[in-house]
């Protein structure tokens, strides 16, 4: 069956750049999360979403970050005004419940280079 | 004050060594879950263990083991007869369901299998 995949896998943006990051979850998995992984380290938790609602966005770093998941599928996790220090990994993780306690699932992540 | 501990940053054996990589946690819940997860060079983060903080028996999958003492708030993983394949970051997570829905890793253990 499919996981969760994620695009693009590779994204370099100048500086002051937009950019939209994408993830399918596994099909009917209720909860979406974002998280950011800079090198040598742990995920860190961003956003999460219960279908269409997106119920914690603690982990947003800035209003420069934003996410959506307009449909309770796909989402979207966008960056405006890209900053040197956004640079790393952006992993999605679906699970099928709303529990918080059920097993993440996670895609391949996109890594994101800001010159 | 980090949830997760992993004090191992790097670990190196040779193949067929038996290996064990630790994980403390800290939590002031009393229903909590524990993960781990392995994470190849392809950057993709995969599911090994679900455990929650009612079920103390110790698991074992294969050539996987793991070991939780909540007397000690330690679940920590062996690997027998390790294997090149083994080689990999590997991420232990808290969920706290009372707090919120998002996974707290630790900074992740490199374990390189020496054939």
């Amino acid at each position: 069956g499919a996981g969760v995949s994620q695009s693009p896998r590779y994204k370099v943006a100048k500086r002051g750049q937009d950019v939209a990051l994408r993830c399918d979850p596994i099909s009917g998995h209720v909860s979406l999360f974002w998280y950011q992984q800079a090198l040598g380290q742990g995920p860190e938790f961003l956003t999460y979403f219960q279908n269409e609602a997106q119920l914690d966005k603690s982990g947003l770093p800035s209003d420069r970050f934003f996410a959506e998941r307009p449909e309770g599928s796909v989402s979207t996790l966008k960056i405006q005004r890209t900053q040197q220090e956004d640079s790393a990994v952006y992993l999605c993780a679906s699970s099928l419940g709303q529990g918080a306690g059920d097993t993440q699932y996670f895609g391949p992540g996109t890594r994101l280079t800001v010159l | 004050a980090q949830k997760v501990t992993q004090a191992q940053t790097e670990i190196s054996v040779v193949e067929k060594e038996d290996v064990t990589l630790d994980c403390v946690y800290e939590t002031r819940d009393t229903t909590y879950y524990l993960f781990w997860y392995k994470q190849p060079p392809s950057g993709e983060l995969v599911f090994l263990i679900r455990r929650n903080s009612f079920d103390e028996q110790n698991e074992i999958s294969g050539r996987y083991s793991w070991n939780f003492q909540k007397s000690t708030s330690s679940f920590n993983f062996t690997i027998t007869a390790s294997q090149v394949v083994d080689s990999a970051v590997y991420f232990c997570a808290l969920s706290e369901p009372y707090t919120g829905n998002q996974f707290y890793f630790g900074t992740g253990t490199s374990l390189t299998v020496i054939p």
